[in-house]
């Protein structure tokens, strides 16, 4: 059963503390994507991967940090840093991050709240 | 430049009746063009696509128009249904973004039996 998948789905962090949220997907994509989404503001990009080992800044990467390590995990760090993490976080892949082809849809995966007492 | 700018923010809409979802954009180097469907809760899915070579695409009772000149597209739902009610969001992306999207604020959209 192909997808991706998000953990955990509700998380509550304590301010001051680091936090990572986990993607992981068996799609065999090669680009990943990170957004954050609020009310009223649609999806915003923190951080893209287009290959193994490589990730860019998306528009609105401070206090946030990432790793691609593995094709299938792109694992995202809410650090300290980041004034207002309380948000829904979505983690997509797609088949390839350098080919500009409408058939390089982007699959989503089914989220993660993160809630700052 | 690369905004893409949704409206309404929400819409109701009584069973049977046509949803109309508007966006704009200002990036001429955009070329492809998605909407989103999410369910509370859940991720967004992809409902139907375009590129500014065609001025309608559909698919069932979910239609694309795209105005080119005019740097505008819209989704229409026929026939609404209460299991249409969802948050739409519209996108963009650049040939030459490798993959980046650009969303719009999305709309709330809400069919009323």
């Amino acid at each position: 059963d192909g997808g991706i998948t998000q953990s955990p789905k509700y998380l509550f962090r304590k301010e001051g503390q680091n936090v990572t949220l986990s993607c992981e997907q068996n799609l065999n994509h090669d680009a990943m994507y990170w957004y954050r989404q609020d009310p009223g503001q649609g999806l915003r990009l923190i951080y893209y991967s287009q290959i193994v080992n490589d990730f860019q800044k998306g528009d609105i990467a401070e206090g946030y940090s990432v790793s691609r390590e593995k094709k299938e995990s792109f694992p995202l760090t809410v650090t300290s840093a980041q004034k207002n993490p309380t948000a829904f976080y979505l983690c997509a892949s797609s088949i390839s991050g350098r080919a500009p082809s409408h058939n390089n849809e982007q699959f989503f995966g089914p989220g993660t709240r993160l809630t700052v007492l | 430049q690369q905004q893409v700018k949704q409206s309404p923010q929400s819409l109701i809409v009584q069973k049977g009746g046509i949803s109309i979802i508007n966006c704009a954009y200002e990036n001429t180097a955009f070329d492809y063009f998605p909407w989103y469907q999410q369910f509370p809760g859940k991720g967004p899915a992809l409902l139907i696509a375009i590129r500014p070579d065609v001025s309608e695409k559909k698919e069932g009772r979910f239609t694309i128009s795209f105005n080119k000149s005019a740097k505008q597209f819209s989704l229409h739902i026929m026939d609404s249904q209460p299991g249409d009610s969802a948050t739409y969001f519209c996108a963009a992306r650049a040939g030459t973004s490798y993959g980046k999207l650009t969303f719009g604020q999305g709309t709330i959209l809400t069919v009323h039996p």
